[in-house]
């Protein structure tokens, strides 16, 4: 079957640094998007990955290892309002995308 | 940037009566919307890929007499929850994927709406 698993909960400082990991087993791979949801919104793009290595955006980075099956979402500089659900997701083979439960991220000041 | 919208954001109705939301996409056209339901503290849950001009494809487990897609238009899917039950309560999320070569994300969501039976 297909699997993307990511840590349900995670707890970091404002000013600090933190990353979210997310492993896969897929059939097959497109690529990999990373989201972020706040409570009672829809989800926002953050990045995507189909090759390997990091991108960076920001203050936000993703890293992707497609044969390890892993990726990172790195996020610098926490701020309040990053405190938030962020999702991975997976485009198969069929260009579906699988998606991963979540991690919600609680940020502290 | 390509817009999505969804109408209503947040809905309460009776059991038993019927509840339709729309999903357009603004300045695209979209021949595949997606219609997701996300139960609180869980992630996304695919329902149906609408499909203009042809029936709608359900997942698993979802029962299409009971959610009716209708892709009426290349900018327009409804989706109506008939007979609601509280146990329907959920948010419901479209989407759609941006036309490649404009931006690098797969699909661009609505706002979601919140619908409340009691």
């Amino acid at each position: 079957g297909q699997n993307i698993d990511q840590p349900t909960e995670m707890t970091a400082t404002e000013g600090a640094i933190v990353q979210i990991n997310c492993t896969y087993q897929t059939s097959g791979f497109n690529g990999l998007f990373w989201y972020q949801q706040h409570a009672g919104e829809a989800p926002t793009f953050l990045s995507y990955n189909v090759l390997d290595g990091l991108e960076e955006k920001g203050r936000f980075s993703s890293f992707l290892s497609r044969s390890k099956g892993y990726s990172y979402l790195l996020l610098k500089e926490l701020q309040m309002k990053d405190s938030a659900s962020y999702l991975c997701a997976v485009l198969d083979s069929n260009y579906q995308l699988i998606w991963g439960a979540g991690t919600k991220l609680i940020i502290k000041p | 940037g390509a817009v999505v919208s969804q109408h209503p954001s947040r809905v309460i109705c009776k059991s038993g009566t019927s509840v339709k939301i729309e999903c357009r996409s603004l300045d695209f056209q979209a021949t595949t919307m997606f219609w997701y339901r996300q139960f609180p503290k869980q992630s996304l849950m695919l329902m149906a890929t609408s499909n203009e001009g042809s029936k709608a494809t359900y997942e698993q487990g979802v029962e299409k007499d009971k959610f009716l897609i209708n892709h009426a238009s290349l900018t327009l899917s409804t989706l109506t929850v008939t007979s609601a039950h509280p146990e329907d309560s959920s948010f419901y999320i479209c989407s759609a994927p941006y036309p490649a070569g404009g931006d690098n994300s797969p699909l661009h969501f609505g706002n979601g709406t919140r619908l409340t039976v009691t």
